[in-house]
């Protein structure tokens, strides 16, 4: 079974530009998460899809931070403008809505460097 | 809300040493517990979870038991290898959350040949 793909692995931006970064999870997982990891930190969920629903953005910055699952499967995030604080690793993961495991399975993240 | 705390790091053994690695919550629900590993340039993968008291999660030789009386769920492992090098996470994940992993800050562990 293939994992949680993402692309780019990597990322060098100066202040002010845009990124995004592109995830794809395992195939049948209708739950897709964002989560952003500052270095020396525990990853910190930014947003929550369930299909092409947005289940949760409550700590995602929203004057700069964009999601999108538009078809339910693979899914973007946009930041622009980027600040130097955005210096971070951007996880992906998905998992089975319904399970009971509770389960979540990792991308293996997008890390951006903020100049 | 929900919150994890974990053992201070980093934590630097010698091959064959036995590790702790210590771990309490605080949750409004009835979580489930879970052990993440992060090897260098890797995502995060599951080492272990236990969803009620006193089950005891194993993986790799890696152990740790849910203790609702001390909310606690430590690592433990009796005899570490050069590559259990990592950073170690713990999270919970409480019924009432949408399934949202809350995570704990992270050991890295560095063991010596």
């Amino acid at each position: 079974e293939a994992g949680v793909a993402q692309s780019p692995r990597y990322k060098i931006i100066e202040k002010r530009q845009s990124v995004a970064f592109w995830c794809n999870p395992i195939s049948g997982h209708a739950t897709l998460y964002w989560y952003q990891q500052i270095l020396g930190q525990g990853p910190k969920l930014l947003i929550q899809f369930q299909n092409n629903g947005v289940v949760d953005d409550s700590q995602l910055p929203k004057d700069r931070f964009s999601a999108e699952r538009l078809k339910g499967v693979d899914s973007t995030l946009k930041i622009q403008p980027a600040k130097l604080e955005d210096s971070a690793v951007y996880l992906c993961a998905s998992s089975i809505t319904g399970a009971s495991s509770y389960e979540q399975y990792f991308g293996p993240g997008t890390r951006l460097t903020v100049t | 809300g929900d919150s994890v705390t974990q053992m201070e790091g980093p934590v630097t053994l010698s091959e064959e040493a036995f590790l702790t690695i210590n771990c309490t919550y605080t949750a409004t629900g009835y979580p489930s517990l879970f052990w993440y590993v992060q090897y260098p340039g890797e995502g995060l993968q599951l080492l272990l979870k236990a969803t009620k008291a006193d089950d005891k999660g194993s993986n790799k030789g890696f152990e740790a038991t849910y203790r609702k009386e001390t909310t606690s769920f430590h690592l433990e492992k009796g005899s570490v290898q050069v590559s259990d090098s990592a950073v170690y996470f713990c999270a919970l994940v409480t019924s009432g959350s949408a399934r949202q992993l809350t995570f704990g800050s992270g050991t890295q562990l560095t063991v010596l040949p």
